[in-house]
C-alpha cells in the first residue's frame, strides 16, 4: 500500500524553464512533507519541507506547494538547471512522532542544457 | 558530506549467505534509521533505532535484524540471504529527540550499501 505516490517516473525539461514534480499522498494524519533529491552514487538530500500549517515553503530556485484537501504537493523548480538533474523523492511524516518518513518512489528529473 | 558513514558501500555475496552492514550515525545524533531500495522502488523503511532502543519497525523481514550499540553505531543484519534482497540499504540518522516529541522529520541518509546477490 504506497501511502505517498508519485505517478510519475520521469520528467524531462529544457534548461531555464519550469520542472513542476508532483505528489499525493493517501493518509491524512501526514503533517509534515519533505523533498528530497538523489544523484547517483550517494544517498539522498534534504531539500525543501512544508508542514501542514502552510500551503507554500520557498527556498531560493524552490518552492513547495501544498494542498491538503486534494492531499496533493508539488515541487516547482525555477529556473531549472542541468545540475537539478537528479531522482525527487516526496516523503511524509507524521510531526512529533518518531520522524520516520513515507517515501514515494522517485522522479527522474533530466534538464537539458 | 552527510556525516553518516556506512560501510561497506559494495557487497557481492551468494544466496544463503548472511551479511552485516555497518552504519555510524552524525555526531550527537540519537536516532538510526534503515531504508532499502530496490529496482524501481522508493526507499522502504525497514526499522528505526533511538539511543539503543528499537522505535519503530517497518517492512522488516525476520531474517533480517538490526541494533543499536552504546556508542550509537548501528548494523543490519541480512541473514538466509536471497536473490530478491539485491538492493541498496540507507542508513539515516536525526536528531529526533524522544523526550521533546521528535524534530521537523529531516534525516541525514549515508551513501548506502549496495548488496548483490548471486
Amino acid at each position: 500500500d504506497q501511502q505517498v505516490k508519485q505517478n510519475s517516473p520521469s520528467l524531462s525539461v529544457q534548461e531555464g524553464r519550469i520542472s513542476i514534480l508532483n505528489c499525493d499522498y493517501t493518509n491524512s494524519m501526514f503533517d509534515y512533507f519533505l523533498w528530497y533529491k538523489k544523484y547517483p552514487a550517494e544517498g539522498p538530500t534534504f531539500l525543501i519541507s512544508i508542514s501542514s500549517i502552510k500551503d507554500k515553503n520557498e527556498d531560493g530556485r524552490f518552492t513547495v506547494f501544498l494542498n491538503k484537501s486534494a492531499k496533493h504537493l508539488s515541487l516547482h523548480i525555477v529556473p531549472s538547471q542541468p545540475g537539478d538533474s537528479a531522482v525527487y523523492f516526496c516523503a511524509a511524516s507524521v510531526y512529533g512522532a518518531n520522524s520516520k518518513l513515507t517515501f514515494g518512489k522517485g522522479i527522474t528529473l533530466s534538464v537539458r542544457p | 558530506d552527510s556525516g553518516v558513514t556506512q560501510t561497506p558501500k559494495h557487497l557481492i555475496t551468494a544466496t544463503g549467505q548472511r551479511v552485516t552492514l555497518r552504519c555510524s550515525p552524525r555526531s550527537g545524533d540519537l536516532s538510526v534509521y534503515w531504508y532499502q531500495q530496490s529496482l524501481d522502488q522508493g526507499l522502504q523503511f525497514l526499522i528505526q533505532y533511538y539511543n539503543g532502543e528499537e522505535r519503530a519497525k517497518g517492512n522488516i523481514l525476520e531474517r533480517f535484524s538490526a541494533q543499536q550499540f552504546p556508542d550509537l553505531h548501528s548494523e543490519l543484519n541480512l541473514s538466509s540471504l536471497e536473490l530478491g534482497d539485491s538492493a541498496l540499504y540507507f542508513c539515516a540518522s536525526s536528531s529526533f529527540r524522544a523526550a521533546s516529541g521528535g524534530n521537523t522529520g529531516e534525516l541525514f541518509f549515508g551513501e548506502g550499501s549496495r548488496l548483490t546477490v548471486l
